[in-house]
C-alpha cells in the first residue's frame, strides 16, 4: 500500500525547525523518501531511505522513522526552503506519494 | 550527469492516445527502472508506472487499463502511451530514473493539454 498522509502546510520563521511528517501503514516495511518541489521546478530528491541525504543536500535536513511515521527535518530553516515537499515510499510493485506538504518560511 | 528530456504533442484531443518519450543522456539507460510521474496544475504528484530496461512494467492500478510503457536501449529512451484520455489527464508529465524506489534524476517536466 502507499496511502501516505501529509499535512497540508506547515509555517515556521527563519532559523526555526521545520518538522514534515508522513504516516502510512505500510512505512515499517518500506523506506521513506522525501522531495523538494519549488514553483514551476521539478521535485529535487532530498532524503533517501528514511534519513540518508543525497550528496550537494544541505545539511540541515534529515530524515527519521518511528513506526508508521517518518519524518523531515530541516533546521536552521532558510527562506529558499520554502516549497512543497512530497513523501514516497516503494516496494516491488511500484511506488507512491503522499499528498504534499507546504513549507511556508514567515 | 544523467540528464533526461521528455518529448511530445502538447495537445492532445479528447478519446485519443497521449504519447510521450523520454531521452536519457549522460550515462546508460541500461539496469535500472524508468518511471512516469505527472502533476496536474495546482495538485500533488501521482506515479504512472515503471519500466526495467528489460522490459518488465509496473503501472498504478488505477491506470493500468490506459498504459502501455516501452524501452528502446539503442537510443536511451523510453516511452509512455496513455490511450482513451480525458480532461482528466491534463497535467505536467515527468520521467525520472528509479533506482531502489530512489528518483534521483527527473526531467524538467512537459505539460500535456488535452482539449478539442
Amino acid at each position: 500500500s502507499y496511502e501516505l498522509t501529509q499535512p497540508p502546510s506547515v509555517s515556521v520563521s527563519p532559523g526555526q525547525t521545520a518538522r514534515i511528517t508522513c504516516s502510512g501503514d505500510a512505512l515499517p516495511k518500506q523506506y521513506a523518501y522525501w522531495y523538494q518541489q519549488k514553483p514551476g521546478q521539478a521535485p529535487v530528491l532530498v532524503i533517501y531511505k528514511d534519513s540518508e541525504r543525497p550528496s550537494g543536500i544541505p545539511e540541515r535536513f534529515s530524515g527519521s522513522s518511528s513506526g508508521t511515521t517518518v519524518t523531515l527535518t530541516i533546521s536552521g530553516v532558510q527562506a529558499e526552503d520554502e516549497a512543497d515537499y512530497y513523501c514516497q515510499s516503494a516496494d516491488s510493485s511500484g511506488t507512491g506519494f503522499g499528498g504534499g506538504t507546504k513549507l511556508t518560511v514567515l | 550527469q544523467v540528464q533526461l528530456q521528455e518529448s511530445g504533442p502538447g495537445l492532445v484531443k479528447p478519446s485519443e492516445t497521449l504519447s510521450l518519450t523520454c531521452t536519457v543522456s549522460g550515462g546508460s539507460i541500461s539496469s535500472y527502472y524508468w518511471s512516469w510521474i505527472r502533476q496536474p496544475a495546482g495538485k500533488g504528484l501521482e506515479w504512472i508506472g515503471r519500466i526495467y530496461t528489460s522490459g518488465s512494467t509496473n503501472y498504478n492500478p488505477s491506470l493500468k487499463s490506459r498504459v502501455t510503457m516501452s524501452v528502446d536501449t539503442s537510443k536511451n529512451q523510453f516511452s509512455l502511451k496513455l490511450s482513451s484520455v480525458t480532461a482528466a489527464d491534463t497535467a505536467v508529465y515527468y520521467c525520472a530514473r528509479d533506482s531502489s524506489g530512489s528518483l534521483g534524476y527527473w526531467g524538467q517536466g512537459t505539460l500535456v493539454t488535452v482539449s478539442s
